[in-house]
């Protein structure tokens, strides 16, 4: 059982590059989201969803879009990068219908930003 | 809005030592609470939660009860291994919105000597 899956697990970037940093799912959970972890910042929320076709904003949403065409796949884009995106990126996702439910980490993708 | 407080570290501990990490939260009604850790080069792992005030998560040793007169979710193990180094997250689900979010607290780096 796969779970939660990322690619790429590293990128590096030069400023005003655009990339999608993809995640899939294979529990067929309807709830997906996408946060970047930073020294001395925890994990801040990015972009969540709670099914196809339904996305919204988290904490920190500015310079990155979403899309959810399918259960399984939640890619997060960078249209033009910049140093402040340098960060780890987690995906996540949670089965609906259980609010305590437990929330499922990919490995993470480590972004650096020239 | 929702926050978590964690005790910042790093915290370093001998083998068999007692581990406290602090929690506290801020939250309209009554949030279910969790611990997530991270190993190295790993994503975040679901390590215990609680629902309701009173209730006392467990797992591989560790343990945190949900104080609702104090707003804390300290985690505590009577001895502690190598193997628990790692970082410790705190985190609450979040009022409204979403049933999935979680906000975190800015994470504990645990390292146990031998």
């Amino acid at each position: 059982n796969a779970g939660v899956t990322q690619t790429p697990k590293f990128q590096v970037l030069k400023t005003g590059q655009s990339m999608t940093l993809q995640c899939a799912q294979d529990m067929n959970h309807e709830y997906m989201s996408w946060y970047r972890q930073d020294p001395g910042m925890g994990l801040r929320l990015i972009h969540y969803s709670v099914g196809a076709g339904i996305t919204d904003q988290g904490e920190v949403p500015n310079g990155y879009n979403v899309s959810r065409s399918t259960t399984e796949d939640f890619p997060l884009r960078l249209l033009s990068a910049a140093p402040s995106q340098t960060s780890v990126y987690f995906c996540a996702s949670k089965g609906t219908g259980r609010r305590t439910g437990e929330l499922f980490f990919g490995e993470g993708s480590r972004l650096t930003v020239l | 809005g929702n926050s978590v407080t964690q005790m910042e570290g790093p915290v370093t501990l001998s083998e068999e030592a007692f581990l406290t990490i602090n929690c506290t939260y801020t939250a309209t009604g009554y949030p279910s609470l969790f611990w997530y850790v991270q190993y190295p080069g790993e994503g975040l792992q679901l390590l215990l939660k609680a629902t309701k005030a009173d209730d006392k998560g467990s797992n591989k040793g560790f343990e945190a009860t949900y104080r609702k007169e104090t707003t804390s979710f300290h985690l505590e193990k009577g001895s502690v291994q190598v193997s628990d180094s790692a970082v410790y997250f705190c985190a609450s689900r979040a009022d409204g919105g979403s049933q999935g979010n979680l906000i975190f607290g800015k994470g504990t780096k645990l390292s146990v000597k031998p």
